[in-house]
């Protein structure tokens, strides 16, 4: 257990639906991190907060998909009109920030469209 | 981002060293080598960073050459629970950087 908690675990949801997942970070970390990954592949950047200041969004984030932070604290990830190609697991990172990226990682939301 | 290049797959036997090795031979001189790993159905993992000089903590040890074109991570005594893809990562850290891009990694299996 990294410290960093998702819920849920596991989502199921019929193509065209819309998805919230959560992330906990690690409660004196001030950047929180979203990555998307699909079987076979590794991680893949979707996008930073530092506090809730969200700075940076990868272009594999449609307009379908939002995050937030507010106050800084825990995240949202929602997923508009979810689509077949949007299932795979998504992981929450959070680190403390500084010269190192040491990135603490959270178990992830394994999503499947159907 | 250095683009690194990982073997798909390697075996050990459990209780020896794991050597993984990675190349990175477009590594600029402020991007850092990172180690992550990931067991099967959790988060990646991180393991260790360096940046010229060889680093070994509590995980394991990492070995960069001089030229810093490559590096190994050594687990020096591999159990079964070590069985995960490995990541090596070449990032620069500090300033307004943040993500990690990560490759396919190498899939490690320690056997019995």
């Amino acid at each position: 257990d990294t410290g960093v908690s998702q819920d849920p675990r596991h989502k199921i949801t019929k193509r065209g639906q819309n998805v919230t997942f959560r992330c906990d970070p690690i409660s004196e970390h001030n950047r929180l991190y979203w990555y998307r990954q699909t079987l076979g592949q590794g991680p893949e950047f979707l996008t930073y907060f530092q506090n809730e200041a969200q700075l940076e969004k990868s272009r594999l984030l449609s307009d379908r998909f939002s995050a937030e932070r507010p106050k800084g604290s825990f995240s949202t990830l929602e997923i508009q009109r979810t689509e077949q190609g949007d299932s795979a697991m998504y992981l929450c990172a959070s680190s403390l920030g500084g010269a190192y990226n040491e990135q603490f990682f959270g178990p992830g939301t394994r999503l499947t469209v159907l | 981002d250095a683009k690194t290049t990982q073997p798909t797959s390697m075996d050990c036997a459990e209780g020896r060293a794991a050597n993984l090795p990675c190349n990175h031979s477009t590594i600029s001189g402020n991007e850092y080598v990172y180690w992550y790993r990931q067991i099967h159905s959790q988060g990646p993992q991180y393991i260790i960073h360096g940046l010229k000089n060889n680093e070994t903590n509590e995980m394991a040890s990492l070995i960069i050459t001089e030229d810093r074109k490559s590096s190994t991570l050594i687990l020096p005594h591999a159990t079964l629970r070590d069985t995960a893809v490995y990541y090596c990562i070449g990032e620069y850290s500090g300033g307004s950087n943040y993500k990690l891009t990560f490759g396919k990694g190498t899939l490690l299996t320690v056997n019995p």
